[in-house]
């Protein structure tokens, strides 16, 4: 079993629709990242908590550091949304351990 | 702007060649860090650097190497002990490595060996 879990692998849904990435991971974090990975390939950071919530625009991120889970939130999708979501966690000072990703594709 | 650069984005070599991919950076990060992608896995750490002239083996690092003789280069070559050189790879840096805190990645190179 993977440290870092991500579900859906998947995810189609119709341009406005609310969307939810969820993430677990099964160690103790001292940070948890989620990045955007375009189709070109480039990677952004789109968050980093380490607890609570935080927002962007139309993306929330949430965490919940007793259950080892973390959702990211999109309101309002777009078909630019259209990506590759990643979650990954950081243990203490060590390496982040990635999840395999999540590929959203959002139709207008 | 500043931001971290790789190049080329296309990289086509014969087998038996080795490789060296491009990373520099412009944000004044210490650490720097490389990454392999392939499809259906999560990013795979092979190296990185916390500070000039130092560098650590991440977890897949067999048939690869490194060198940071600057703070703002990182490059990696694929030797020809990698069995499946054939992957994305990601160059990345952040302020410290020793904290949480972001990494801001580059564009990435794709190399095709046959």
């Amino acid at each position: 079993k993977n440290e870092v879990e991500q579900s859906p692998q998947n995810l189609t849904a119709q341009e406005g629709e609310f969307i939810t990435i969820n993430c677990s991971y099964s160690v103790g974090i001292s940070a948890l990242h989620w990045l955007q990975q375009h189709p070109g390939g480039g990677i952004v950071s789109l968050f980093m908590l380490s607890s609570g919530k935080k927002k962007h625009g139309r993306l929330i991120a949430t965490i919940n550091i007793q259950e080892k889970h973390s959702s990211l939130h999109i309101t309002a999708s777009h078909p630019r949304d259209s990506a590759v979501y990643i979650c990954a966690a950081r243990r203490g000072s060590e390496k982040l351990v990635f999840g395999k990703g999540t590929k959203l594709t959002v139709n207008p | 702007d500043g931001g971290i650069t790789q190049s080329p984005k296309y990289l086509f070599r014969k087998e038996g060649q080795n490789v060296t991919l491009s990373c520099e950076q412009n944000l004044n990060h210490d650490a720097m860090y490389w990454y392999r992608q392939d499809p259906g896995q999560g990013l795979r750490l092979i190296y990185y650097s916390q500070i000039v002239n130092d560098f650590q083996k991440g977890d897949i690092a067999e048939g690869y190497s490194v060198s940071r003789e600057k703070k703002e280069s990182f490059p990696l070559t694929v030797t020809s002990a990698q069995k499946n050189p054939t992957a994305f790879y990601l160059c990345a840096s952040s302020i410290a490595p020793t904290d949480p805190y972001e990494q801001y990645f580059g564009p990435g190179t794709r190399l095709t060996v046959t």
